[in-house]
């Protein structure tokens, strides 16, 4: 089945940009699909980043979209994220996922990988 | 747009029920037939386990439901069992947006 797995520093200074790359087995992106990045905050739930298509196509939290880049590398088969401008609020658990555009679901996660934002 | 509401926790005895219940608003839960319903066991990649309402993806089991009501979702767990204790979120699809609720923490007594 499908794999998704985070990678990335786990400790970025405040002001600096976060970057995190998901890499995807079992699937490859240029077939289809939408890929996702997800976040949970020390304490609190989830909260949707960013999507992206094959194609390029891309979906914004527009809490977040100011900041926010996401791309795709279908030859690596990975997709990734960069969050400029970080502060303390931006530390979370950083999970990357497949979306489904037909039911707007989630069927695939990685496990996730914590990045704090600290100096 | 704000976070789905869910009560913080829920417990139940083995082989007993618990229901989760997931409010939101017209624009969102209310709005679309999108709720989504995720497992978290901490540590792990959370669980897709009902899609679309009321849909279970293969190999989840049916104990697992998903309903909705107005702008309120539910998830019931029938016949818990300890590897029911988790975290569970729900969601929800908007024209602008992904939301999430708060989450529940299901503990099996």
């Amino acid at each position: 089945q499908v794999q998704l797995q985070e990678s990335g520093p786990g400790l970025v200074k405040p002001s600096e940009t976060l970057s995190l790359t998901c890499t995807v087995s079992e699937y490859s992106i240029s077939s289809g699909y939408y890929w996702s990045w997800n976040r949970q905050s020390p304490g609190k739930g989830l909260e949707w980043i960013a999507t992206i298509n094959h194609g390029g196509s891309t979906y914004f939290n527009p809490s977040l979209k100011s900041r926010v880049t996401i791309s795709v590398d279908t030859s690596k088969n990975q997709f990734s994220l960069r969050l400029t401008s970080v502060t303390a609020a931006d530390t979370a658990v950083y999970y990357c996922a497949r979306y489904l555009a037909i039911g707007f679901y989630f069927d695939f996660w990685g496990q996730g990988t914590l990045v704090t934002v600290s100096s | 747009q704000s976070a789905l509401t869910q009560p913080p926790s829920a417990s139940g005895s083995p082989g007993q029920s618990v229901t989760i219940s997931c409010s939101g608003t017209s624009s969102d839960v209310g709005g679309y037939n999108y709720v989504s319903w995720y497992q978290h066991h901490p540590g792990n990649a959370p669980k897709l386990m009902i899609y679309e309402v009321s849909k279970r993806p293969s190999g989840v089991p049916d104990r697992f439901s998903g309903s909705k009501s107005g702008n309120t979702a539910s998830l019931t767990v029938s016949g818990l069992q300890a590897e029911d204790e988790a975290d569970y979120y729900c969601s929800s699809w908007t024209p602008s947006t992904y939301v999430f609720g708060t989450g529940t923490r299901v503990t099996v007594l």
